[in-house]
C-alpha cells in the first residue's frame, strides 16, 4: 500500500499564482521527499526534508514537514506554464535501506 | 553528465513473447531500482540491487519476471511470458549509497512504456 497520499489529486491554477500540494504518510520516517514528473519522462528530485527539519527552501519551492500530523506541504510560488507536471511525495521505509513509498501524486496543471 | 540511460524507450510485443528492459545508472552510482508505473498502482518498486546485488526483490510480482546486474554499469528486467496486464512504464532509477544512507535522492531513467497486446 502507499505510504504517501497527496492531496489534491489535480490543481488547476493561473501563471503567477500560488500552487501548495499536500502529503500525508502513516508511519515514522526519517525523510521525505519531493519529486517531479513531466509527461512522458522519468521522476525528478526536488527537494529531501529531514525528520528533523520543519521547513526548507529551494528557489520558488517551499517544503514544509509537521511529524506530529504526519503531513508535509510543498508550495510553488509564483508557478509557470513550465510547472505543469505531476508532483509525489516519497517517504522512507521499514526496509532498512533508502527504500522509497511514493503516493499517487498530484497533477499540477499552470495556465498561461 | 548522462543520466540514466533506459532502453528501449517504447515497446510493443505480443503476449507470450520475451521482453528485455535494459538500464545504465549513473556512473558511481553503487544502488539500482527498478520500478513500474500503472495509473491503477501508481509507482511501485520491482527489485533493489546495491553493489550489484539484488536485495530486496520483494515487489517482483510473479516468477516471470527476474532481473539481472551483471556488473556496476548494466542492469536488465526480463519478462517472460509477457501478458497483457504487464503493459506499464517501466523505471530503472540509481542512487548513491555508500552504505545504505537514507537521506540520498533517487535519479530516474525517461522510463520504457511496455504496451503487451
Amino acid at each position: 500500500s502507499q505510504q504517501g497520499e497527496e492531496d489534491p489529486q489535480a490543481l488547476s491554477i493561473q501563471e503567477g499564482e500560488n500552487a501548495t500540494m499536500n502529503c500525508s504518510y502513516k508511519t515514522s520516517i526519517n525523510n521525505l521527499q519531493w519529486y517531479r514528473q513531466n509527461s512522458g519522462r522519468g521522476l525528478v528530485h526536488l527537494i529531501l526534508i529531514r525528520s528533523n527539519e520543519r521547513e526548507k527552501h529551494s528557489g520558488r519551492l517551499r517544503v514544509t514537514l509537521d511529524t506530529s500530523k504526519k503531513s508535509s506541504s510543498l508550495l510553488i510560488t509564483a508557478s509557470r506554464a513550465a510547472d505543469t507536471a505531476s508532483y509525489f511525495c516519497a517517504t522512507d521505509g521499514s526496509g532498512g535501506y533508502n527504500k522509497l513509498i511514493f503516493g499517487a501524486g498530484t497533477r499540477l496543471a499552470v495556465h498561461p | 553528465d548522462a543520466g540514466v540511460i533506459q532502453s528501449p524507450r517504447h515497446e510493443v510485443t505480443e503476449m507470450g513473447q520475451e521482453v528485455t528492459l535494459r538500464c545504465k545508472p549513473i556512473s558511481g552510482h553503487n544502488s539500482l531500482f527498478w520500478y513500474r508505473q500503472t495509473m491503477m498502482r501508481g509507482l511501485e518498486l520491482l527489485i533493489y540491487f546495491n553493489n550489484n546485488v539484488p536485495i530486496d526483490d520483494s515487489g517482483m510480482p510473479e516468477d516471470r519476471f527476474s532481473a539481472k546486474m551483471p556488473n556496476a554499469s548494466f542492469s536488465t528486467l526480463k519478462i517472460q511470458p509477457s501478458e497483457p496486464r504487464d503493459s506499464a512504464v517501466y523505471f530503472c532509477a540509481s542512487s548513491d549509497l555508500g552504505h545504505p544512507r537514507r537521506d540520498q535522492p533517487q535519479h530516474f531513467g525517461d522510463g520504457t512504456r511496455l504496451s503487451i497486446l
